[in-house]
């Protein structure tokens, strides 16, 4: 059962405009991350979000934690053709031990 | 730090032939993970060690597959015999704990012919 989903699945877009990637659960988290992985590489930590309604800035990007902490976003201002690559959300629900990773969202921004 | 490092970076192997993956965490992380990685799939954890010892294999698809960690610098994950279906990117990553994240090393892409 994949307790972490999300949408859209592939994002195409131009450079400069701006997109917002979701990732949502019926599971509560303690924690959760995102990652971006470029193609021939693995995963890379991006953020950690652990309140729940926090905020948190990483140049271009914008991560939310939602207030339950069942769900967060990534909304990208401005995407350059830097962006491209797969992010992921990835946590541990609570009660449970596993770190599951999201089903993932492949962005491609066309120059 | 060098990162999670793996070798190699790509295997091609012949179905039935023996595929040896190594891995070596960041020091200090005492709790490392290996994964598969495909299109259809998304990132499938395998097995998790934790300082040293397996603590979670069902991941693991086979009886084909083994994992071992005989010291806290080093992990292997072995196929044999492997199979086409094999074919992936595996991945290790090691970690402090969750809340810190997984730091990954760059994969093996494996190709079973």
């Amino acid at each position: 059962t994949q307790l972490l989903e999300q949408s859209p699945q592939f994002l195409s877009i131009q450079e400069g405009e701006n997109l917002t990637v979701y990732c949502n659960s019926s599971s509560v988290f303690s924690s959760l991350q995102w990652y971006r992985q470029e193609p021939g590489e693995g995963p890379v930590l991006l953020v950690t979000v652990v309140t729940g309604g926090e905020v948190k800035k990483l140049k271009r990007l914008t991560f939310q934690f939602g207030d339950a902490r069942k769900d967060s976003s990534l909304h990208i201002t401005a995407a350059q053709p830097g962006d491209t690559g797969l992010y992921l959300c990835a946590g541990v629900a609570s009660g449970t031990y596993k770190y599951i990773f999201g089903t993932g969202t492949r962005l491609k921004v066309l120059a | 730090d060098a990162g999670v490092i793996q070798s190699p970076r790509h295997e091609v192997t012949e179905m039935g032939q023996e595929v040896t993956l190594r891995c070596k965490p960041i020091s200090g992380h005492n709790s490392l993970f290996w994964y598969r990685q495909t299109m259809m799939r998304g990132l499938e954890l395998l097995i998790y060690f934790n300082n040293n010892v397996p603590i979670d294999d069902s991941g693991m698809p086979e009886d084909r597959f083994s994992a071992k960690m005989p010291n806290a610098s080093f992990s292997t994950l072995k196929i044999q015999p492997s199979e086409p279906r094999d074919s992936a990117v595996y991945f290790c990553a090691s970690t402090r704990g969750p809340s810190y994240g997984y730091t990954f090393g760059s994969g093996t892409r494996l190709t079973v012919v």
